[in-house]
């Protein structure tokens, strides 16, 4: 069985700060997501990873992908109010469009 | 355009009762897929149907099925409800449901089951 284990699984830092999420697997993913997802909302995609090394950006965002592609980076730097929700890695096994989710990284940024 | 939508948003039953949720898709879109999210076990994959046919399916019980119609709209069903089975129940909806193929929620509809 595929799992995504995601760490910290709860962060709460004051604006400005730099943070870090993980997403882990022993499995190799084919391609990852990161979600996020705001109280009374479905989860938005933020971005997908696809090659073992990549970066992307996202304005104050930059995501990562194994070299192995087996785990997955979340760096958000001089975090602000705005950034607060549930970060959310996804992956789909066996290439299907059944996607695994890991436990979620509930993010607090305080004024 | 129109983001997927989910009816109802909230609903109460009581054990023993049984449900059905319902979604729209995004228009074009062929593929629903259905997650449960609850504090504990976060999100998980219950079935995807792609052109009225299920395609995937997660590890649930029998008391979690589904269906689509031709116009894509799709519906879950729980019977005989159990405590356990309040959360939140996702849909999502994409072109072909392939793995590349972005995936877009609904807002979801919070089932509690007393």
């Amino acid at each position: 069985t595929q799992l995504l284990e995601q760490s910290p699984q709860f962060l709460s830092i004051q604006e400005g700060e730099n943070l870090t999420v993980y997403c882990n697997s022993s499995s190799v993913f084919s391609s990852l997501q990161w979600y996020r997802q705001e109280p009374g909302e479905g989860p938005v995609l933020l971005v997908t990873v696809v090659t073992g090394g990549e970066v992307k950006k996202l304005k104050r965002l930059t995501f990562q992908f194994g070299d192995a592609r087996k785990d997955s980076s979340l760096h958000i730097t001089a975090a602000q109010p705005g950034d607060t929700g549930l970060y959310l890695c996804a992956g789909a096994p066996g290439n299907t469009g059944k996607l695994i989710f890991g436990q979620g990284t509930t993010l607090q940024v305080k004024p | 355009k129109a983001g997927v939508t989910q009816t109802p948003r909230y609903l109460i039953k009581t054990r023993g009762q049984q449900v059905t949720l319902s979604c729209s898709p995004i228009s074009g879109h062929r593929s629903v897929s259905w997650y449960q999210q609850t504090p504990g076990q976060g999100l998980q994959f219950l079935f995807e149907y792609f052109s009225e046919t299920q395609r995937n399916k997660g590890n649930f019980p029998g008391r979690f099925s589904g269906r689509q119609f031709s116009n894509s709209r799709s519906e879950m069903n729980v019977s005989t409800l159990e405590l356990g089975d309040s959360a939140l129940y996702l849909c999502a909806s994409s072109f072909t449901g392939g793995y590349t193929d972005t995936q877009y929620f609904g807002p979801g509809t919070r089932l509690t089951v007393l």
